[in-house]
């Protein structure tokens, strides 16, 4: 059974400050994905990984930066909180190459005052 | 660009009545469709893909080339299907998801 875990399911920030997320999953899955979600935009994605040390912008990657050094861990970075980066941020991770399921986090809510 | 829309942000139906999400996506390629749902206080997960063509507690969805639309379907809808539904497009390494429909389903 996939597992999909995240660092915080709460997280209470103020603007300016540096934010770290951390995901790890603990199925050898190749590719890691960060969304945000937010109520009538569904799911966005920041960034993904493919590989360790590999990293692709999403549609939203402004604000944000990721790190993958290890294969199971996937790290969502915000350099300086802002307010409009209050949101839900989910991870997930799939097996390698395309057209796989998605196996996601509990997710972690972010209020950024 | 590729996208994924879903037109209802809320579907409420009785229990027992035909329930359909609406889904169309903009792709030219071959696209790889997916199903997606969020119940109440539980994680995201994987309700069904098109490319397994399966049924999941009862819902189907087709692919329709020719419209662009990957319909979510059940003849009879019951209470526990009340959730989040979201509607996903992969293409290459990357995924869309729609904006997602919240189906409630009345006793």
């Amino acid at each position: 059974d996939v597992k999909v875990t995240q660092s915080s399911r709460y997280l209470v920030k103020r603007t300016g400050e540096k934010v770290f997320l951390e995901c790890v999953q603990d199925m050898d899955h190749e590719n890691m994905f960060w969304y945000r979600q937010d109520p009538g935009l569904g799911l966005r994605l920041i960034y993904f990984s493919y590989d360790v040390k590999m990293k692709e912008k999403g549609d939203i990657p402004e604000g944000y930066s990721v790190s993958r050094e290890k294969k199971e861990r996937f790290s969502l970075i915000l350099e300086s909180a802002s307010t409009n980066q209050t949101s839900m941020y989910l991870c997930a991770s799939s097996l390698g190459g395309n057209k796989e399921t998605q196996y996601f986090g509990p997710g972690t809510r972010l209020l950024v005052l | 660009a590729q996208r994924v829309t879903q037109p209802e942000k809320l579907l409420s139906v009785f229990k027992g009545a035909p329930v359909e999400l609406k889904c169309n996506y903009s792709y030219s390629g071959s696209p790889e469709l997916f199903w997606y749902v969020q119940y109440s206080r539980q994680r995201l997960q994987l309700l069904l893909r098109h490319i397994s063509r399966e049924s999941i507690k009862g819902f189907t969805a087709d692919l329709n080339k020719g419209e662009t639309s990957f319909h979510l379907k059940k003849p009879f809808a019951q209470e526990e299907d009340s959730a989040m539904y979201y509607c996903a497009l992969n293409y290459g390494q990357n995924f869309v998801f729609g904006p997602g429909t919240r189906l409630s389903v009345l006793p």
